[in-house]
């Protein structure tokens, strides 16, 4: 079955740093995400992204935060001053088109991004 | 706003028993309501979904749930718990054209031998 990839599977780095995670989505879906999980806390939604263009973000999806689809396979989160509070693993997940269909999201392994 | 409970933060039980994983909904609308699970280091694998239609879905690896309207639930069942059953089950709610996915806080099941 094909699969959401991210990399890199474990990133470290300082707080004020900026970070990009990757991810290379199923290659037919047309609908991204990115999800974070703090540590023993819920998976939270930050964002969708279709068309080339955000559809949906949460109110923790703030200025700090992008997205990008830089070629036609990769789709990365860019953070651009990490907090320490940024900690957490963040999955990305891609889905189809048909409105139907959508609601079905593939979840990639994670990133486990630790702040320091 | 849409929101999802999973009442119980911790379940263990015994190889061979069956297993039942509360979650419940609070939505004005049928929402799409899924289960996911997540084994260590893994990422978020889909079990089932509910959009319409039967109220009791099959999934994968024996799992099935059963939407309940007057409950506002969705729970999740086996009724024989492997080993490698072993894992963090997350009830989600989404919206029909709204990418927005709302998890539960997560069940995480022991199995004991």
């Amino acid at each position: 079955e094909p699969e959401v990839t991210q990399t890199p599977s474990h990133q470290v780095t300082q707080m004020g740093q900026e970070v990009i995670l990757r991810c290379v989505p199923i290659s037919n879906h047309l609908y991204f995400y990115w999800y974070r999980q703090i540590l023993g806390q819920k998976v939270e939604f930050l964002v969708s992204f279709y068309n080339n263009e955000i559809s949906e973000k949460s109110e923790i999806f703030d200025d700090q935060f992008s997205v990008e689809r830089p070629d036609g396979s990769n789709f990365t989160l860019k953070i651009r001053s990490t907090k320490l509070e940024d900690s957490a693993m963040y999955f990305c997940a891609s889905s189809e088109a048909d409105p139907i269909t959508r609601s079905r999201q593939f979840f990639g392994p994670g990133t486990r991004l630790t702040v320091l | 706003a849409q929101s999802v409970t999973q009442p119980d933060i911790h379940i263990t039980v015994s190889e061979g028993a069956s297993l039942e994983l509360r979650c419940n909904y609070s939505y004005g609308a049928t929402p799409y309501l899924f289960w996911y699970v997540q084994s260590p280091g893994q990422g978020l694998q889909l079990l089932l979904k509910y959009f319409s239609g039967d109220t009791l879905v099959q999934g994968i690896k024996g799992f099935e749930a059963e939407f309940k309207r007057s409950q506002s639930s969705f729970n999740l069942r086996k009724p024989s718990v492997h080993w490698s059953d072993a894992a963090e089950y997350f009830c989600a709610v989404g919206l029909y054209n709204n990418n927005d996915m709302r998890f539960g806080a997560g069940t995480r099941l022991t199995v004991k031998p």
